[in-house]
């Protein structure tokens, strides 16, 4: 079945700078990519998601990109703020079996 | 309501007791999923729901799992005989039907509930 390799486990950036979150994915029949955020308590929420016909996808501050030769998929922030501190899965889908999540990356921006 | 609903949001339970877990997804949402979420650890998949159908149950981590979703809209996961290894947080997820997608799963957005919190004592 499907493995979702993510890393970092934990990040610091300071305020204003970038992140990155990458994941890998085993399976190639995976075509749909979700990234979703995690307060501490609270819900994951959607951030943003790619499918496997596209190699990147942005929204505001936030962009994901896909290789899927490589079978590997990321997460940029820019201009972190505080708010953006949260924990963050990645998770790949392959269609035909469930949403596989990775384990988790805590985002911490220091202001 | 707007987003997916769950309750209770906390739960206390002496081992050996019943649960029931209840989740009330978005409207016209098709799709339901069940996930445990142990801390620190992203969420691991127990079973699926199309309408009242359920297609995957392979998540379920016994047979003191059981779901149900009989008229297509709430759903309920109950767990039998609890143990500590039950405790966790359990999300729930709702989805449109990805009919375009012709895959058994809809590989629509999913969109969670706050989660009950389990605790077995």
């Amino acid at each position: 079945g499907e493995n979702v390799e993510q890393h970092p486990s934990t990040l610091s950036v300071q305020e204003g700078d970038s992140a990155v979150i990458k994941c890998t994915y085993s399976d190639s029949a995976s075509n749909y990519f979700p990234w979703y955020k995690q307060e501490l308590g609270k819900r994951p929420q959607l951030i943003i998601d790619i499918r496997s016909n596209v190699g990147e996808k942005k929204d505001q501050r936030i962009a994901v990109t896909l290789n899927k030769t490589a079978k590997h998929f990321s997460l940029h922030i820019t201009e972190t703020q505080p708010e953006d501190s949260a924990v963050y899965f990645c998770a790949a889908a392959p269609g035909n079996t469930p949403l596989v999540f990775g384990k988790g990356t805590r985002l911490s921006v220091i202001a | 309501g707007a987003g997916v609903s769950q309750s209770p949001r906390y739960k206390v339970a002496k081992r050996g007791q019943d649960v029931a877990l209840r989740c009330d997804p978005i409207s016209g949402h098709v799709s339901l999923f069940w996930y445990q979420q142990a801390l620190g650890q992203g969420p691991e998949f127990l079973t699926y729901f199309q309408n009242e159908a359920q297609l995957d149950k392979s998540g379920l981590p016994s047979d003191r799992f059981f779901a149900e979703r009989p008229e297509g809209s709430v759903s309920t996961l109950k767990i039998q005989r609890t143990q500590q290894e039950d405790s966790a947080v359990y999300l729930c997820a709702s989805s449109l039907a990805g009919y375009l997608d012709r895959t058994p799963y809809s590989n629509q957005p999913q969109h969670f509930g706050d989660g009950t919190r389990l605790s077995i004592l």
